[in-house]
């Protein structure tokens, strides 16, 4: 069983489109985040959730919203999306917010 | 804002030979970690060091962390080609993990 997972792996999309990522862990862990990774590879927290609540925001544009239904989840919805936006976006989760992360496989956004 | 700053950003060695990677970092912290990734995948957790400890072992893996200079090193021994990757340090603190930049590993044959 994988322990986080995202979906879609590969996203290709104009820019303007709206589009979402879904994310899913079965650990158990109450803090869940989003990361962004650009091409030079550096990994900048977006959001991080603790147990549905929204704990942090990185000074993220509107039109990433992220959505926790229950404590599993961690979607990111991201409106008109814009050339900028194209990166690898990583979901984890952790038990607690600074200990052990575990990633998922990423979801690689390209905005055309 | 960026926390740890990990050097060299890449490192070539042969096969057998061992790595020592750096980070630094900014503020205070509740621990440090060090992740790999390899090309294409998500990032894995390799080992933990609590601000309270100086060094820590987990296999080929040795992790050091030093406080009061805000810096830490991850030597891998005897490495292997199956080690070429992207090595993160992190931060732990204030309910968040603070990643850096990253250093590039090629393990030659």
């Amino acid at each position: 069983d994988t322990a986080v997972s995202q979906t879609p792996k590969y996203l290709v999309t104009q820019m303007g489109n709206d589009k979402s990522i879904k994310c899913e862990q079965n650990l158990g862990h109450d803090t869940m985040y989003w990361y962004k990774q650009d091409s030079k590879k550096f990994l900048k927290i977006m959001f991080s959730y603790n147990n549905k609540e929204l704990i942090i925001n990185e000074t993220v544009p509107n039109r990433f919203s992220p959505k926790s239904p229950d404590k599993a989840h961690l979607n990111l919805h991201i409106n008109s999306l814009e050339l900028g936006d194209s990166a690898v976006y990583f979901c984890a989760s952790s038990h607690d917010g600074v200990t052990e992360a575990f990633f998922g496989q990423g979801t690689r956004l390209t905005v055309v | 804002s960026q926390q740890g700053e990990e050097d060299p950003q890449a490192l070539s060695i042969q096969e057998g030979e061992n790595a020592t990677m750096n980070c630094s970092y900014k503020t205070s912290i509740n621990n440090l970690q060090w992740y790999r990734q390899n090309s294409g995948r998500g990032l894995v957790h390799l080992i933990l060091i609590r601000s309270n400890e100086r060094e820590k072992h987990s296999g080929r893996l040795r992790v050091t962390l030093d406080t009061s200079k805000k810096s830490s090193s991850l030597l891998i021994t005897a490495s292997r080609a199956a080690d070429t990757a992207s090595y993160f340090c992190a931060t732990g603190a204030n309910s968040k993990l603070t990643f850096g930049k990253g250093i590039t590993l090629s393990v030659r044959p």
